[in-house]
């Protein structure tokens, strides 16, 4: 058990260009969790999968943010056309997906955006 | 929608004091709870849960009780050290809504 790891640790971008993040989760963990972490704040949930299925999407989640989870196993997460608002710690987090099971979080992916 | 709201920080102690962050949540059905801690440069980890009302969640001289009745999840401990100082997050988890909701956590400083 490697734990979660995420990829990048940090990016910095220009408005307007595109990002992408990858997670990979507690290998056999089959639900992978997408949240963003601002200053101040508790983590606010983005998505989730079960395998390889999007199975909820949050309204935070605007049509320039798309996540993957092909095969199952690891997960992206695109912003396209960043904006300054869209600056936050972008966490990952898996779980067996046994009832009430707890979530394993990654060290996140802190973005900014100039 | 479900909610948690916790006691706002920073909470500045010294060390082998008592410790009390409140926690209140809003549900519609019957929600785990939980309490997840972020060490300084680390990831979130869970500290405890529970499951039903009345159960009691503990680890590493914390402990939290699901109470039903307040609608309420305290964290607590007797004697705090300084490798305490963390962010605290309340949190819940509605099992028809699979996912977890967390409020917007409590700074605690410990000092020596």
């Amino acid at each position: 058990d490697t734990g979660v790891s995420q990829d990048p640790r940090h990016k910095i971008t220009k408005r307007g260009q595109n990002v992408t993040f990858r997670c990979d989760p507690i290998s056999e963990h089959n639900r992978l969790y997408w949240y963003r972490q601002t200053l101040g704040q508790g983590p606010e949930f983005l998505t989730y999968f079960q395998n390889e299925a999007q199975l909820e999407k949050s309204r935070l989640l605007s049509d320039r943010f798309s996540a993957e989870r092909p095969k199952g196993s690891f997960s992206t997460l695109e912003i396209q056309r960043t904006e300054q608002g869209d600056s936050a710690m972008y966490l990952c987090a898996s779980s067996p997906g046994t009832d009430y099971s707890p979530l394993h979080f990654g060290n996140g992916t802190r973005l900014t955006v100039t | 929608g479900d909610s948690v709201t916790q006691m706002e920080g920073p909470v500045t102690l010294s060390e082998e004091a008592c410790l009390t962050i409140n926690c209140t949540y809003t549900a519609t059905g019957y929600p785990s709870l939980f309490w997840y801690v972020q060490y300084p440069g680390e990831g979130l980890q869970l500290l405890l849960k529970a499951t039903k009302a009345d159960d009691k969640g503990s680890n590493k001289g914390f402990e939290a009780t699901y109470r039903k009745e307040t609608t309420s999840f305290h964290l607590e401990k007797g004697s705090v050290q300084v490798s305490d100082s963390a962010v605290y997050f309340c949190a819940l988890s509605d099992l028809k809504d699979d996912k977890i909701i967390f409020g917007k956590g409590t700074r605690l400083h410990i000092l020596p």
